[in-house]
């Protein structure tokens, strides 16, 4: 149990382009989720956490108003890259967990956005 | 400073070798994760460790956890292709922001045929 299915698992699209990554909780219902960025060579590093029917609580230094997050529902969270740039280009994953921060987490199969 | 310290940064090792891959942090924590994440997927939870000096065993990989849960490894026997990947330690850490797993940078592993 606990499948975390993430789509797509790649983009690629021209700068300036709005892109909506998908991540859905298959077997369990997600109270939270999660979105981390992970740059080549780097950690995962947390961007926001968005529980089901709240407003995203995003890290310092990451812009709201350019990663809109959705989290309509307890299987389905969206995170929208809006007007997406270079520098952007990046490996997005989701994870979900059934409780607060501190539940396990189950982690998505990530998205490879590329922007030229 | 980063807050999880992995070593070595890159391993490339032959088939059958042992190998230890290394988490340490000055500060002290209830419970330390392991993970393994491959090319172009997300992490997957290998263990967790709670208690200081807690050995846990995974077929051939052995986690420990320091006594005063600072630190924690990760040994393979006889390494096989198939423990190719990123192996990353990771913590439930608030420090000056939210409470969130932070994740070390990790050890990239190349188990050599």
């Amino acid at each position: 149990g606990a499948v975390v299915s993430q789509h797509p698992s790649r983009v690629i699209c021209k700068s300036g382009t709005s892109v909506k990554i998908e991540c859905r909780s298959l077997d369990f219902q997600a109270t939270t989720m999660f979105w981390y960025r992970q740059f080549p060579k780097q950690s995962l590093m947390l961007m926001a956490t968005s529980n089901e029917g709240s407003k995203a609580t995003y890290e310092q230094g990451v812009e709201k108003d350019k990663f809109l997050i959705n989290h309509a529902s307890l299987t389905l969270s969206t995170l929208t890259v809006t007007s997406a740039h270079p520098e952007d280009s990046s490996f997005y994953i989701c994870s979900a967990s059934r409780g607060p921060s501190n539940q396990p987490q189950h982690f998505g199969d990530g998205t490879r956005l590329s922007i030229l | 400073t980063q807050l999880l310290e992995q070593s070595p940064q890159f391993l490339s090792i032959q088939e059958g070798e042992n190998l230890t891959v290394y988490c340490n942090s000055s500060s002290v924590f209830s419970s330390l994760q392991w993970y393994r994440q491959e090319p172009g997927e997300g992490p997957v939870l290998l263990v967790t460790v709670v208690t200081g000096g807690e050995v846990k065993k995974l077929k051939r990989l052995t986690f420990q956890f320091g006594d005063a849960r600072k630190d924690s490894s990760l040994h393979i026997t006889a390494a096989q292709p198939g423990d190719t990947g990123l192996y990353l330690c990771a913590v439930y850490y608030s420090g000056a922001g939210s409470y969130q797993l932070t994740f070390g940078k990790g050890t990239k592993l190349s188990v050599i045929p």
